[in-house]
């Protein structure tokens, strides 16, 4: 159960597009389409922005995007606004009933 | 409106045992599918136990045979009993819900700090 693999810090100024990366392997990120991302402000509770590699839950702006490629997963957030900085966190379910959660990537509005 | 409430939180010394809880409103919890995350101060999330609708249970190899998952179906609570606690089991433990059909955690509470200290 190796953690995902995030870069730690991105960003990007106000209106831009920054991608964040989650690698994994064939066991995981590779062999299931049940990525998620999650938002999470200091302090707070994570939130659920992308499901399933690219659905967005109810409320989530379609600024999110999600895709995947192999064994990379990756969150996109277009036109970014002062409230996208945060820290935002990949998982994928790994099989067996196991899920990982990546480590984790700090991105910050200039 | 969903609520999580996570209680049981608090210091402890290295080998005791805590008892967290969650109480749920607004979601049965014995018809959903009920996982424990947690975050060490500063650290990323890390996922640690879900229990199904059907009861079964599974945990993630760091708390196996340490932790337990269970439910009161009556009281509509979340329970995660933790025993022979180390120093790096120090977070703070979420409960969240998981969606049935997929790995999304969308409904989460807002923590409760577990510190495993002499």
């Amino acid at each position: 159960q190796s953690a995902l693999t995030q870069p730690p810090s991105a960003s990007g100024s106000p209106g831009q597009s920054v991608t964040i990366a989650c690698t994994g392997t064939s066991s995981d990120v590779g062999g299931y389409n049940y990525v998620s991302w999650y938002q999470q402000h200091p302090g707070k509770a994570p939130k659920l922005m992308i499901y399933e590699v690219s659905k967005r839950p109810s409320g989530v702006p379609d600024r999110f995007s999600g895709s995947k490629s192999g064994n990379t997963a990756s969150l996109t957030v277009s036109g970014l606004q002062a409230e996208d900085e945060a820290d935002y966190y990949c998982s994928s379910y790994a099989g067996s009933n196991n899920f990982v959660f990546g480590t984790g990537t700090k991105v910050t509005v200039l | 409106e969903v609520q999580l409430v996570e209680s049981g939180g608090g210091l402890i010394q290295p080998g005791g045992s805590l008892r967290l809880s969650c109480a749920a409103s607004g979601i049965t919890v014995s018809s959903n599918y009920m996982s424990w995350v947690r975050q060490a101060p500063g650290k990323g999330l890390e996922w640690v136990s879900v229990i199904y609708s059907n009861g079964n249970t599974y945990y993630a190899d760091s708390v196996k045979g340490r932790f337990t998952i269970s439910r009161d179906n009556l009281k509509n609570t979340l329970f995660l009993q933790m025993s022979s606690l180390r120093a790096e089991d120090t977070a703070v433990y979420y409960c969240a819900r998981r969606q049935s059909s997929n790995w999304g955690l969308d409904y989460w509470g807002q923590g409760t700090l577990v510190t495993v200290s002499s």
